[in-house]
C-alpha cells in the first residue's frame, strides 16, 4: 500500500526567502506525482504534475523535482511571498492499477512579510 | 470553464440522519472523483466514475455511503444514517480521460460536513 510523507508538517519563513517541501512516498511504481495548494475552508488548485519520465517540472516561481528511485520529490518555492501561504499537498497516482491519487498530509506555509 | 462546483459548502445535521452532497464537474470532463479530508490530512480516496459507470470503490466508503452519476454528468454522494466520525470535507473532482492518465484532477471547493 502506498504511503505518502511530506516534511515539515508545518513551516514558517520571511517573505523573501527560497524554500523547499519535501513529499516522500514508499513505492515507486507512480504513474506521476502532483503537488497541489489548498488555502484554508478551500479546495486544492493543482500547481505541478511530474509525469514518471520526467525529472522536473516548472512553473513560475515554483519547482517540482521527482526521484522515483528514492521515492522522493521536493518543491522549490523561489522568493516567497505572503500570498504562498497555504497547505501544500503532494499525491501520487500508482502505475499499476486505479486513478485514486495518494496525499501526503500536507506541508502548512506561512510566509511572513 | 466553471470549474468543479459543489453544493452545499457546509452541512450541519444531526447524528442518525441522512444527507446528500451535489458535485458538478468541468463540463467536458468524464472523470468524477470523491474524496474525504479530516481537518490536518490530507484527502482519502473514495470512489470514482467514468462516464456514469462507478469503477473504484475505497474500502472507506462503507454500506452506508452511495454515490451516484446517473447521466454522467452531476454525481450525488449520500450519507445515511450519519455518525460522528462522517464530519470532514467530502471534495469532488474532476479530470479528462481518453487514455492519458496523465491528466491533471481538479477539485471543487469542498462540502463540510458537520454531525452534532
Amino acid at each position: 500500500k502506498q504511503e505518502v510523507t511530506q516534511i515539515p508538517a508545518a513551516l514558517s519563513v520571511p517573505e523573501g526567502e527560497n524554500l523547499v517541501l519535501n513529499c516522500s512516498f514508499t513505492d515507486s511504481a507512480i504513474y506521476n506525482l502532483q503537488w497541489f495548494r489548498q488555502d484554508p475552508g478551500k479546495g486544492l488548485t493543482s500547481l505541478l504534475l511530474i509525469q514518471s519520465s520526467q525529472r522536473e517540472q516548472t512553473s513560475g516561481r515554483l519547482n517540482a523535482s521527482l526521484d522515483k528511485s528514492s521515492g522522493r520529490s521536493t518543491l522549490y518555492i523561489a522568493a516567497s511571498q505572503p500570498g504562498d501561504s497555504a497547505t501544500y499537498l503532494c499525491a501520487a497516482l500508482p502505475s499499476n492499477a486505479g486513478n485514486m491519487l495518494t496525499f501526503g498530509g500536507g506541508t502548512r506555509l506561512m510566509v511572513k512579510p | 470553464d466553471t470549474g468543479v462546483s459543489q453544493d452545499p459548502r457546509h452541512k450541519i445535521t444531526k447524528r442518525g440522519q441522512n444527507v446528500t452532497f451535489r458535485c458538478d464537474p468541468i463540463s467536458e470532463h468524464n472523470r468524477l472523483y470523491w474524496y474525504r479530508q479530516t481537518l490536518g490530512q490530507g484527502p482519502e480516496f473514495l470512489t470514482y466514475f467514468q462516464n456514469e459507470a462507478q469503477l473504484e470503490k475505497s474500502r472507506l466508503l462503507s454500506d452506508r455511503f452511495s454515490a451516484e452519476r446517473p447521466k454522467g454528468s452531476f454525481s450525488t454522494l449520500e450519507i445515511q444514517r450519519t455518525e460522528q466520525g462522517d464530519s470532514a470535507m467530502y471534495l469532488c473532482a474532476s479530470s479528462l480521460a481518453g487514455g492519458y492518465r496523465n491528466q491533471p484532477q481538479h477539485f471543487g471547493d469542498g462540502t463540510r460536513l458537520s454531525i452534532l
